[in-house]
């Protein structure tokens, strides 16, 4: 079983509508993230969260809110979507041991579409 | 300051040839140089990653060169392989904080 898993794989809404797009993680990190990839812009972070408790705005957080419902999901939501909130949205997790600090291990990725 | 620039942007290679990716950094903060390769329909998967200590690292094919007062590293891929075909991004980070920076990406295409 993949250890980052995302749902939905594909979504296409409509302008003004509030779509979830959730994660869930079965590495036992604290550290979990939400990019999104755009051609020609790279990653670029949105939400990040150390733990529970602990949420914090990326580079690109206007129109969009997290919800960190446990160790292991993390979800992202956009709450009225426009069409240039079309895009591929990644989850990441991050460990805290020697071994896995410094690495992001990413989900498959959720191709959304607005109309 | 945070940015991380990516050339180029695609890339179309030989079978055999050699891919080179370049990056260049602002942030002298960055302790932690990793890259990594996305295959279509994939997430990123960490490739290999280098420290501002050594001027380079290799692992296999891969090889990251280092020119810490350049502020650049670049990625070769040595008999590149169509197989090797894949995005590849380029990142800078500081170590504590737990944030990368990623660059804009490029889209490598190895020819049989």
């Amino acid at each position: 079983d993949a250890d980052v898993t995302q749902t939905p794989r594909n979504r296409i809404t409509k302008t003004g509508k509030r779509i979830m797009l959730e994660c869930s993680q079965t590495k036992g990190h604290d550290r979990m993230y939400w990019y999104r990839q755009d051609p020609g812009l790279g990653l670029r972070l949105i939400y990040y969260s150390f733990d529970v408790k602990d949420i914090n705005k990326g580079e690109i957080s206007d129109g969009y809110s997290v919800s960190r419902q446990a160790q292991a999901k993390f979800s992202l939501s956009l709450e009225s979507a426009i069409p240039n909130q079309t895009a591929l949205y990644f989850c990441a997790t991050g460990g805290w041991g020697a071994s896995e600090a410094d690495e992001q291990f990413f989900g498959p990725g959720t191709r959304l579409t607005v109309l | 300051q945070q940015q991380v620039k990516q050339s180029p942007q695609s890339l179309i290679v030989q079978k055999g040839g050699i891919s080179i990716i370049n990056c260049a950094y602002e942030n002298t903060a960055f302790d932690y140089f990793p890259w990594y390769q996305q295959f279509p329909g994939k997430g990123p998967a960490l490739l290999i990653a280098i420290r501002p200590d050594v001027s380079e690292k290799k692992e296999g094919r891969f090889t990251i060169s280092f020119n810490k007062s350049a502020k650049q590293f670049s990625l070769h891929i040595m008999d590149s392989q169509p197989g090797d075909s894949a995005t590849y991004f380029c990142a800078g980070y500081t170590s504590g904080t737990y944030k990368y920076i990623f660059g804009t990406g490029t889209r490598l295409k190895v020819l049989a």
